[in-house]
């Protein structure tokens, strides 16, 4: 059974702070996809990860591959009220149809 | 513009009163996912297609059904739903290639009374 840990569940920081989240496996996985979801609402794409090693940035979200394809991170430079959200780390593999995801990582950052 | 709509966005049944949940999608995608999420939890697959290729998780309870009448829309039937089954249910849909995102709907909370 494929597992993607992803930690801390849990955040609650200030504006400003910086922060990184952690998705590991021991698997290795095709791409893997960074989603937010906020209240009420579905997830929605951030970005997918592909080639080991990517990084990509979206103002002020850096997504990283690990070299391996097993791991990735999110880090979130000066966070804003408007990051909040639940964080969700996803996997694929070739071929198939399903995405693993990660138990997800709930963010609350307070102004 | 939504390209994954799932109607209604809250339904409310009674215990053990079937239940349709629906989705629909403009993206002509051959892959539709159902999930159901649980307070901030991560989604749970239940199902998904491949075009009308049904594929059903082992974990899935008998009481949860679909149909795919068409490539555009996809139905979660609950049949006699109980107080467990009261979640968030996601519906999601993927390009070919398996590297694709998939693309959410926003999702149908389900009470149960």
């Amino acid at each position: 059974t494929q597992l993607l840990e992803q930690s801390p569940q849990f955040l609650s920081i200030q504006e400003g702070e910086n922060l990184t989240v952690y998705c590991n496996s021991s698997s290795v996985f095709s791409s893997l996809q960074w989603y937010r979801q906020e209240p009420g609402e579905g997830p929605v794409l951030l970005v997918t990860v592909v080639t080991g090693g990517e990084v990509k940035k979206l103002k002020r979200l850096t997504f990283q591959f690990g070299d391996a394809r097993k791991d990735s991170s999110l880090h979130i430079t000066a966070a804003q009220p408007g990051d909040t959200g639940l964080y969700l780390c996803a996997g694929a593999r070739t071929g198939g149809f399903k995405t693993i995801f990660g138990a997800g990582t709930r963010l609350f950052v307070k102004a | 513009d939504a390209m994954v709509i799932q109607n209604p966005r809250y339904q409310v049944t009674q215990f053990g009163k079937p239940v349709t949940l629906s989705c629909s999608q403009t993206l002509n995608h051959n892959v539709m996912y159902w999930y159901q999420q649980k307070s901030s939890q991560a989604p749970k697959l239940l199902f998904h297609y491949y075009d009308k290729d049904f594929n059903n998780e082992a974990d899935t309870p008998d009481n949860f059904q679909s149909r795919r009448p068409n490539t555009s829309f996809c139905f979660l039937d609950i049949r006699s739903p109980g107080l467990g089954d009261a979640a968030m249910y996601l519906c999601a849909t993927r390009g070919q290639g398996s590297n694709q995102p998939q693309h959410f709907g926003d999702g149908t909370r389900l009470s149960i009374l």
